[in-house]
């Protein structure tokens, strides 16, 4: 597509539930990152993926945040028995080379 | 890792003001990218510029990677320009070390 796509665009959940956020990179982008983005502060990064190497998993806060990415396009980040404090904006962003990072709109998600 | 420090922290101009936005950074970088977030939070990729200057509009930065800072140069500000920028650095990959960014507000 012409940008990076992320859906849900808005989650609310409730404690203790699993949730699953999609991002759609721009096609042929060989780099896909999340970022995490908590109210008022920077982005934090949780995965990268490039290529068909083994994903950099050095971000992710702790075993119930997992990533994957099927075919080199489409990720799914998976955060297993939500609480309040996952919180924030979930980030992703794709590119090709450095320099080229996009972003995507975002998921707000709300743990209750 | 490498630290990212942005300053000020906050800046609030009246419209047709120009400002300079600092990124310094602890460790040598091959990559270095300005951002800006606006009030809806999208992020929009501003310039990468792991040295040197470059112009876009009204909008500049300069690297100094010897002395490893940045700085992003607006002028003639307008009311769009308000919102969040980033300065982002990484070595030897992609995997980008964002600065806590600089909020500009710009009154009409």
């Amino acid at each position: 597509g012409a940008g990076v796509s992320q859906s849900p665009s808005n989650k609310v959940t409730e404690k203790g539930k699993d949730v699953e956020l999609r991002c759609d990179p721009i096609s042929g982008h060989t780099a896909l990152y999340w970022y995490r983005q908590s109210l008022g502060q920077g982005l934090e990064f949780l995965i990268y993926f490039q290529g068909n190497s083994a994903p950099d998993k050095s971000g992710l806060p702790s075993d119930r945040f997992s990533a994957e990415r099927t075919g080199g396009s489409v990720s799914t980040l998976t955060i297993q028995r939500t609480q309040q404090e996952d919180s924030a904006v979930y980030l992703c962003a794709s590119s090709l080379g450095l320099g080229s990072y996009t972003f995507g709109s975002g998921t707000r998600l709300t743990v209750v | 890792g490498i630290q990212v420090e942005q300053s000020p922290p906050d800046l609030i101009l009246q419209e047709g003001a120009n400002s300079t936005l600092r990124c310094n950074f602890s460790d040598s970088v091959n990559n270095l990218q300005w951002f800006h977030q606006n009030p809806w939070g999208q992020l929009i990729n501003l310039f990468y510029i792991p040295s040197g200057t470059k112009q876009n509009g009204r909008l500049s930065a300069t690297t100094v990677a010897t002395e490893r800072y940045s700085l992003l140069y607006i002028s003639s500000s307008q009311t769009t320009d308000s919102g969040v920028y980033f300065c982002a650095v990484s070595f030897g990959n992609e995997k980008l070390t964002f600065g806590t960014g600089t909020r500009l507000t710009i009154i009409p």
